[in-house]
């Protein structure tokens, strides 16, 4: 089946550090592979996507490489913000009718 | 910027009450879709419509919970009689179409806080 693992617990690091958050996958076929920013209180926001094996995603400082050889796709930011704090989804899809499996998520705290 | 829309951001009900939330989705989106996240886990799929027909209800408790479309536009879920268990966020969201390649863009959900 298609299923998403993330690294457990939360990550809490300092202003300007670099940021590291793994996702790995299990996929039938060729899924495209996404990240979700979920700020305090709100829903979901698509930060990044990739589409096929070797894409880089990117946005707002962040990136992700679609590495299909070690079914990963982590997330990356070289200097984090106090406002990048928020929990992030990894998910892949879409599959059936265009649905997507989510990760658990994780929890960044970023301290000033 | 087009949003989804979603309504009420907060609901409190007793157990054994009935509980409504309304989605608008993106003007121009067939595909709409009603997601549940427990607190701690991801969005887990409840239904999924395209245009005003059910694609997937796959993982929807039919014994409680319905969801409708009548006009292929707005969305309404409803759970009836509330559990414990149920409390969750909802979360709307909406694409285009239901192809590969569609990007789904989520409304800012409905808290649900069963007592």
């Amino acid at each position: 089946g298609n299923s998403v693992t993330q690294m457990e617990g939360p990550v809490t690091l300092s202003e300007e550090a670099f940021l590291t958050i793994n996702c790995t996958y299990t996929a039938t076929g060729y899924p495209s592979l996404f990240w979700y920013v979920q700020y305090p209180g709100e829903g979901l926001q698509l930060l990044l996507k990739a589409t096929k094996a070797d894409d880089k995603g990117s946005n707002k400082g962040f990136e992700a490489t679609y590495r299909k050889e070690t079914t990963s796709f982590h997330l990356e930011k070289g200097s984090v913000q106090v406002s990048d704090s928020a929990v992030y989804f990894c998910a892949l899809g879409p599959y059936g009718n265009n649905r997507l499996a989510f990760g658990k998520g994780n929890q960044v705290v970023v301290i000033p | 910027e087009a949003e989804v829309a979603q309504s009420p951001r907060y609901k409190i009900t007793e157990k054994s009450q009935a509980v409504a939330f309304w989605c608008d989705p993106i003007s121009g989106h067939a595909t709409l879709y009603w997601y549940r996240q427990i607190l701690g886990q991801g969005p887990e799929l409840l239904v999924q419509f395209q245009d005003e027909s059910v694609v997937d209800d796959s993982q929807l408790p039919k014994d409680r919970f319905s969801a409708e479309r009548l006009k292929g536009v707005d969305s309404t879920l409803k759970i009836q009689p509330a559990e414990l268990g149920d409390s969750a966020m909802y979360l709307c969201a909406s694409s285009y179409g239901d192809s590969s390649g569609n990007t789904i863009y989520f409304g800012e959900g409905s808290w649900l806080t069963v007592v």
